[in-house]
């Protein structure tokens, strides 16, 4: 029973590349968060999403930020024309309802260049 | 004033000692609450929920003081399997998790 996926581990973009993050919830999951974790710093929310919906994007950065996760294949974030701030780690996280425990995918650690 | 206050240690013991942390949380509306464990540059592993009745898992007891607004976690017998950041985390009513910095402990052999 595979855990949340998240691709790639590793990221690498220049500075106004765009990066997308892939995350694939745990089977029987259909509600996606996503946190950023800043070096040195606490997770931060950044936005929930269930199929085809943004429930909730109040942690996200007003501009070059995007979400979504479809009804077919995985959640996506998006970051456009990255700055050397965006580097972090981004941790997916899927549960099977609301008020239920959240289960964490490896992450993707972005570094911008 | 943070969300969730921790004390960021780092917490140094002795194997088989007894360490407590805890913390305290500002929103009054917080409903869920947990420990969560992340380990260097991994991700976040659930360790346990917490309850007011206080809950226990092997050699983890959680408790939760909603009228003090405060969280605590015990573990006995410390191992060095423990060394990790332990971190306090409540879910609010819009089911996003607010984490606190984390409270790094370290156990010695």
């Amino acid at each position: 029973n595979a855990g949340v996926m998240q691709n790639p581990r590793h990221l690498v973009r220049r500075r106004g590349q765009e990066a997308r993050l892939r995350c694939s919830p745990m089977k029987g999951h259909s509600h996606v968060y996503w946190y950023r974790q800043l070096p040195e710093e606490g997770l931060k929310f950044m936005v929930y999403l269930q199929k085809e919906n943004i429930i909730d994007e109040s942690g996200m950065p007003k501009e070059r930020f995007s979400a979504e996760f479809p009804k077919e294949g995985p959640s996506i974030l998006r970051i456009q024309q990255v700055v050397r701030g965006d580097s972090a780690a981004y941790f997916c996280a899927s549960s099977p309802g609301s008020d239920q425990p959240q289960h964490f995918g490896d992450g993707t650690r972005l570094s911008i260049l | 004033r943070k969300e969730v206050e921790q004390d960021p240690g780092p917490f140094n013991v002795p194997e088989g000692a007894t360490v407590a942390f805890n913390c305290t949380y500002s929103n009054s509306a917080s409903q869920s609450f947990f420990w969560y464990r992340q380990d260097c540059r991994k991700e976040p592993k659930l360790l346990m929920s917490v309850y007011s009745s206080g809950n226990e898992d092997g050699r983890f007891t959680a408790q939760l003081n909603r009228a003090s607004q405060y969280i605590s976690l015990l573990i006995r017998d410390s191992k060095l399997s423990d060394s990790a950041t332990y971190l306090c985390v409540y879910l609010n009513a819009g089911n996003m998790l607010t984490f606190g910095g984390g409270t790094r402990l370290m156990v010695k052999p």
